[in-house]
């Protein structure tokens, strides 16, 4: 099994409709962080957590808002949807005996149509 | 602000033909720099961090060499399914030590 797990792996949603990105990790890494990437812009960060009750923006947080439940969970909300938030999302943890290196999920293909 | 310069954005080689991948970067002051392997529809692999510059590592046909403004992903005697996109990235010592990508250079191994 993958130490960072995202669900769901590949969504198709519609134009307004709320969509939520789950995410769990079991490497004990007390941060999380969502990316989001498109095709010649690399990875942008949307949100990252320090601990439980650390929640911060990144560089493009509007339209996003995340839930940190438990230190192994953190999910990604997008209120109302829109077709320019289609993209590959990741989830990612470090921490720990890893230091500052960023471990990254599977991602997650979101569709807006 | 940090910023990552990742080239070229493609490279094609042959099966064998060793050679260069470069990542130049600005950061106010570095905290690590990060090699990572991106296969398509995947989650990007972590291969290295290099912290100061003159430090070097190595895994299999990859090493990753650090100088103050640079950073070189040297690949050897390359396989087929060594292609992938590689990605570097940079933390710095400021704000909440972000992390800042580069676009990555994607590498094809041809047989």
């Amino acid at each position: 099994d993958a130490d960072v797990t995202q669900t769901p792996r590949n969504r198709i949603t519609k134009t307004g409709k709320r969509i939520m990105l789950e995410c769990s990790q079991t490497k004990g890494h007390d941060r999380m962080y969502w990316y989001r990437q498109d095709p010649g812009l690399g990875l942008r960060l949307i949100y990252y957590s320090f601990d439980v009750k650390d929640i911060n923006k990144g560089e493009i947080s509007d339209g996003y808002s995340v839930s940190r439940q438990a230190q192994a969970k953190f999910s990604l909300s997008l209120e109302s949807a829109i077709p320019n938030q289609t993209a590959l999302y990741f989830c990612a943890t470090s921490g720990g005996t890893s230091g500052n290196t960023i471990y990254f999920g599977e991602g997650s293909w979101l569709t807006v149509v | 602000e940090d910023q990552v310069t990742q080239s070229p954005e493609a490279l094609r080689l042959q099966e064998g033909e060793s050679s260069s991948l470069n990542c130049s970067y600005t950061v106010s002051g570095l905290r690590g720099l990060f090699w990572y392997r991106q296969d398509p529809g995947k989650g990007p692999e972590f291969l290295f961090t290099l912290y100061s510059a003159g430090e070097e590592k190595e895994k299999e046909r990859l090493k990753a060499t650090l100088t103050k403004k640079e950073s070189f992903l040297h690949i050897t005697a390359p396989k087929p399914e060594d292609s992938a996109t590689y990605l570097c990235a940079v933390q710095g010592l400021g704000g909440y030590q972000k992390v800042t990508f580069g676009t990555g250079t994607k590498l094809q191994v041809i047989p």
